[in-house]
């Protein structure tokens, strides 16, 4: 199974900051990679789809990018909306669907 | 409205089972693949089951295989996660999720692009 990390684990930012995360494979899954961004006690809600695209709706301050093992998600401006956990999650070898550990993005 | 509502979660003893279910409305269920997703309390999140839109394909993660079973009746528009002999470790949030398959370039990825608010299961004695 393809394993995925994720660093930092977690982020103090203030609002306005440029924040980025950053996720990596156990091994290559060329851009079968997406990002959700979960706020507490809610769902999972999808921000970029394969590497980086950005889903419908999805402010643009939000942008992916990476290919391989490597990749990234930024938040050019943080907002307060913005402080949540995000996760990574591979579609290259499936099943299973396997999601990294989280980041999560608090305020300083 | 767009939507996927969980029911069916609850406290159960360990050993005994749970049928979780998920009613889909706002789109055509049948065209979809389906997955269940849980995250068990303070931790990250793990996928646990799928079913092809046509209900021919099953898997499941290594975790659950032999103990959960994935299910759907189109006529309902409704998903089920059948979960017997459950564990301790088995206490979680279980999301449905819909599985939307799109073709970026050349690259034909799974997104879940819409998921249920979650529900509870706690197995403890």
């Amino acid at each position: 199974d393809i394993q995925m990390t994720q660093f930092p684990s977690s982020l103090s930012a203030s609002v306005g900051d440029r924040v980025t995360i950053t996720c990596r494979a156990s091994q290559s899954i060329s851009t079968y990679l997406n990002w959700y961004q979960q706020k507490p006690g809610k769902a999972p809600n999808l921000l970029i789809y394969a590497a980086s695209n950005l889903q419908s709706g999805v402010p643009s301050r939000f942008s992916g990018s990476g290919s391989g093992t490597d990749f990234t998600l930024t938040i050019t401006s943080l907002q307060p909306e913005d402080f949540a956990t995000y996760y990574c999650e591979q579609s290259y070898s499936t099943p299973p669907f396997t999601f990294g550990p989280g980041t999560k993005v608090d305020i300083k | 409205q767009v939507q996927l509502v969980e029911s069916g979660g609850g406290v159960v003893q360990p050993g005994r089972s749970l049928r979780l279910s998920c009613a889909a409305s706002g789109f055509t269920f049948s065209s979809y693949n389906m997955h269940w997703v849980r995250q068990a309390p303070g931790k990250g999140l793990e996928w646990v089951a799928a079913i092809s839109f046509d209900g021919s394909e099953k898997f499941s993660a290594d975790s659950v295989k032999g103990r959960f079973t994935v299910s759907r009746d189109d006529s309902k528009n409704t998903l089920y996660l059948q979960m017997n002999s459950l564990r301790p470790e088995d206490t979680a949030v279980y999301y449905c999720a819909r599985g939307f398959r799109m073709t970026v370039k050349v690259v034909v990825i799974t997104l879940f692009d819409l998921w249920g608010q979650g529900t509870l299961v706690s197995v403890s004695s």
